[in-house]
């Protein structure tokens, strides 16, 4: 399957610093990326779509302002956590979708943020 | 809205037959996916269901009947690597949005 990478693959940051989470798709172009978050032993919630070159759309209840989503290019889409705060802490995973009417998500290894 | 069910657990033999669950109610179907995730990881790819009907690949199958909302994922021969949570998604809504399901916690013994 396609390959879809994310990094860092760790974080321990400080209360009200930021973290910035790449995500990129190895072999593949991906015109829409999505950014998922899961706590422990809770299944992922998605946070918002990213799509190349124009504004992400975010689920009810993400705050677009905290969690900046940025895809600028067809391979790479960044979600940076501002100000992070210790409920932030949590696993972040992105996937890519293949091709333009390709239904298959692929993940990426997911990064997991830990705000002391 | 979307709901997704599925058990929260299971405990199944190595070597024998386990048949995880999921029904949805969800506005628009375009397709319902199957995700193996162990602890600590990210979700693996493990099947696509979008007519009706059984879809087979290796130890792995998956059922849909969308006028029933549901769908089943078969592990056949179990091993111990099979332990994992097993999560059931639908692509509802437009966008090719996925919404997961909690996940099933399958556990294989000995």
């Amino acid at each position: 399957g396609a390959v879809v990478s994310q990094h860092p693959s760790r974080v321990i940051c400080k209360s009200g610093t930021s973290v910035k989470i790449e995500c990129r798709s190895l072999d593949f172009q991906a015109t829409t990326m999505f950014w998922y978050r899961q706590f422990p032993k809770q299944s992922l919630m998605l946070m918002a779509t990213s799509n190349e070159g124009s504004k992400a759309t975010y689920e009810q209840g993400v705050e677009k302002d905290k969690f900046l989503i940025n895809h600028a290019s067809l391979t790479l889409s960044t979600l940076t956590v501002t100000s992070a705060h210790p409920e932030d802490s949590s696993f972040y995973i992105c996937s890519a979708r293949v091709g333009q009417g390709g239904e298959t998500q692929y993940f990426g290894p997911g990064t997991r943020l830990l705000v002391l | 809205g979307q709901n997704i069910d599925q058990p929260t657990e299971m405990t199944a033999t190595e070597g024998a037959i386990v048949q995880i669950n999921c029904t949805y109610q969800t506005s628009g179907f375009n397709g319902l996916f199957w995700y193996q995730q162990h602890a600590g990881e990210a979700p693996t790819f493990l099947s696509y269901n979008v007519l009706d009907g059984l879809e087979e690949k290796g130890r792995f199958s998956s059922f849909l009947s969308r006028s029933k909302g549901y769908s089943y994922l078969l592990l056949k021969e179990l091993q111990m690597k099979d332990s994992a949570s097993y999560l059931c998604a639908v692509n509802a809504g437009g966008g090719n949005k996925l919404t997961f399901g909690t996940g099933t916690q399958l556990k294989v013994e000995l």
